[in-house]
């Protein structure tokens, strides 16, 4: 089956600094990885997600881009405010639609004010 | 327009025991999956309800088991529990998966 590797476990940046965090999948077939924001206590929020037919994707602050023939993707987060302190976890699918997410371990992101 | 709603938020159970959670989708949403997110972890597939059946499985034993209802709401029923099952249940609803899952605030279940 899929899995997906995450890393760092752990990242501190300062407050205005970019964050990027990256994930390896291991079935070539996959074609969905979205990105979910989870904060203590509360359920994991869907920020942004990428198709295999598309290499970037952008909306404002946050950025994600995929690279098929490395199996790898990356969340970018510039700007960064404290706000954006939380747990972050991407995760990988076979079929858009299918719905057996696979997720990472997680990235637990600090900014330092 | 209410999200994904479950029930309870927290419950304590003793091993052995038998516990039910419940999950009520998102407006529009008609298929419900269930993650099992462990301290630290990511969440992990248990099962999928389209259509009042179980239509995909993760790696969990038959002590797990669903049911989806014509309204679409859902049940995840554990049996003999064991302190392994501690954990956050997380469900999760979509349209016939031509959209991105929207989870719940989870149940926490510990087993003591």
């Amino acid at each position: 089956g899929e899995n997906v590797e995450q890393h760092p476990s752990t990242l501190s940046v300062q407050e205005g600094d970019s964050a990027v965090i990256k994930c390896t999948y291991s079935d070539s077939a996959s074609n969905y990885f979205p990105w979910y924001k989870q904060e203590l206590g509360k359920r994991p929020q869907l920020i942004i997600d990428i198709r295999s037919n598309v290499g970037e994707k952008k909306d404002q602050r946050i950025a994600v881009t995929l690279n098929k023939t490395a199996k790898h993707f990356s969340l970018h987060i510039t700007e960064t405010q404290p706000e954006d302190s939380a747990v972050y976890f991407c995760a990988a699918t076979v079929n858009f639609g299918n719905e057996k997410l696979t997720f990472g371990t997680g990235t637990r992101l600090t900014i330092i004010p | 327009d209410a999200g994904v709603t479950q029930s309870p938020t927290h419950l304590i159970k003793t091993r052995g025991q038998q516990v039910t959670l419940r999950c009520s989708p998102k407006s529009g949403h008609d298929t419900v999956s269930w993650y099992q997110q462990a301290l630290g972890q990511g969440p992990q597939f248990i099962f999928q309800y389209y259509e009042e059946e179980e239509r995909q499985r993760g790696n969990f034993p038959d002590r797990f088991s669903g049911h989806q209802f014509p309204n679409y709401s859902s049940e995840l029923n554990v049996n003999a529990l064991l302190l392994g099952d501690s954990a956050l249940y997380l469900c999760a609803s979509s349209f016939r998966g031509g959209s991105p899952l929207h989870f719940g605030n989870g149940t926490r279940l510990t087993v003591t």
